[in-house]
């Protein structure tokens, strides 16, 4: 079944905790990302690897997010401490390579109380 | 720095219609261009990917053209039906596998 899976689906959770999204790109794809999705920004890109190695995070906070790919079929996002305005929809993509097609996670959608 | 600016950003239309969505972008040296739709409260289903070398893609009722040099892809949805409203998004594929959206089109499909 090759589809990018995203887990958890929907979390809640207080501000100033650590918040952990995960990732499964479709087998054989070697870049992925990491967008998140609001009402007011749109789709905004937050990182992206290609062969597990980070090509770009400039649209990432550095100081409270960090993105990383601990083997090839896992990609983390991780947010502390999460804050009220990380609120959003968070999805994760893979391509494969070959400038194909990209597929989209359903995404985690994130609430911070 | 590649921008994608998608046009109109809503778009109301009668059961039936024929209609056009705009996409352009001003960096032409694109690998490129995928038209996404997404539904409320879910993820982006890829609908159609049109290399760089290629003119056109078709899909059932859909069509999408790419004009590389000027920098615009149009998307062509023949006889719409309410099932197709939804937000229809275009993205871009530069150098190093960089995939740039547009704020995309929010249609909707009226009985």
């Amino acid at each position: 079944d090759a589809r990018v899976t995203q887990t958890p689906r929907d979390k809640v959770t207080e501000m100033g905790q650590e918040v952990t999204m995960r990732c499964q790109p479709i087998l054989g794809h070697n870049t992925v990302f990491w967008y998140r999705q609001t009402m007011m920004q749109g789709l905004e890109l937050l990182a992206y690897f290609r062969n597990r190695a980070p090509l770009d995070d400039s649209g990432m906070p550095k100081d409270r997010f960090s993105a990383e790919m601990p083997d090839a079929t896992l990609a983390t996002l991780k947010i502390q401490p999460s804050e009220p305005r990380d609120s959003a929809v968070y999805f994760c993509a893979s391509v494969g390579e070959g400038h194909t097609e990209a597929f989209f996670g359903q995404g985690t959608r994130l609430t911070v109380v | 720095k590649q921008e994608v600016t998608q046009i109109p950003a809503a778009l109301s239309v009668p059961e039936g219609e024929n209609l056009v969505l705009n996409c352009s972008f001003t960096d032409s040296a694109i690998y490129n261009l995928q038209w996404f739709r997404q539904d409320p409260g879910k993820g982006l289903t890829s609908l159609l990917l049109i290399q760089s070398s290629q003119r056109e893609q078709t899909s059932g009722r859909l069509n999408a053209s790419l004009d590389k040099s000027s920098g615009r892809s149009t998307l062509y949805i023949a006889a719409s039906q309410p099932g197709d409203s939804a937000t229809y998004l275009c993205a871009v594929t530069n150098a190093g596998n960089m995939l740039t959206f547009g704020g995309g089109t929010r249609l909707m499909v009226k009985p």
